[in-house]
């Protein structure tokens, strides 16, 4: 398995602007998770899916972050209008309940470098 | 509430020596504990996991760790450091009832020199 795919690797853009992120997650699994890493809040939970559903929201920063899971291979996390505060390295991750049973770990992307000025 | 600290920002230690980086967690219930790596510019990586049995676990590259319920710790160890162990590790604790939230400590900067 090509293991969990992320895109863009960097995003540069300028204040007000619309951002994108994507995340394809490993095949098979069925939650999904977005976090934030900044070095001041170190890795922040943002939202997570499971079975294409939000579970948890608690941790979107606020209503200028939306996610999104429309199938089961695919999410995004929207960012409108993007601000200075919200450059962080974004990453996505993915786990599965086996058939003998959860595997509870998680599997990382490479994660989205944002970086708004 | 979940809650995870590392207490130490780096550790430092030579190639060949035995290391260990530091967790404490708080937890109602019973927790489910991790350990993960991140290498400069890449995801976190899974070392090993704590779910449940024999209290000492083992993972991947050598890694250990013991899970010490009436310390509420979960300590990462390795009998001998290499120097590409040298990473940010972090310890992630999730209770194992009501979902699958997972609480991060902010990360040990491990150095092991030559």
């Amino acid at each position: 398995d090509a293991g969990v795919i992320q895109s863009p690797r960097h995003e540069v853009t300028e204040m007000g602007q619309e951002v994108t992120l994507r995340c394809k997650p490993i095949s098979g699994h069925d939650y999904l998770f977005w976090y934030r890493q900044t070095m001041m809040r170190g890795l922040e939970l943002l939202i997570y899916f499971n079975n294409n559903v939000p579970i948890d929201d608690s941790g979107m920063p606020e209503d200028r972050f939306s996610a999104k899971m429309p199938n089961a291979s695919f999410s995004t996390l929207k960012i409108q209008p993007s601000e200075p505060r919200d450059s962080a390295v974004y990453f996505c991750a993915s786990s599965a309940r086996g058939g003998t049973g959860p595997t509870y770990e998680q599997y990382f992307g490479p994660g989205t470098r944002l970086t708004v000025t | 509430a979940q809650s995870v600290a590392q207490p130490e920002d780096q550790v430092n230690v030579a190639e060949g020596n035995p290391l260990t980086v530091k967790c404490t967690y708080s937890v109602s219930g019973n927790p489910y504990l991790f350990w993960y790596v991140q290498y400069p510019n890449r995801g976190l990586q899974f070392l090993l996991k704590y779910i449940t049995g024999d209290n000492l676990v083992k993972g991947s590259y050598g890694f250990e760790a013991e899970f010490n319920k009436s310390q509420t710790s979960f300590h990462l160890k390795k009998p001998s450091a290499l120097v590409s162990d040298s990473a940010l590790y972090f310890c992630a604790v999730r209770r194992n009832t009501g979902g699958f939230k997972t609480i991060f400590g902010a990360g040990t900067r491990l150095f092991v020199k030559a």
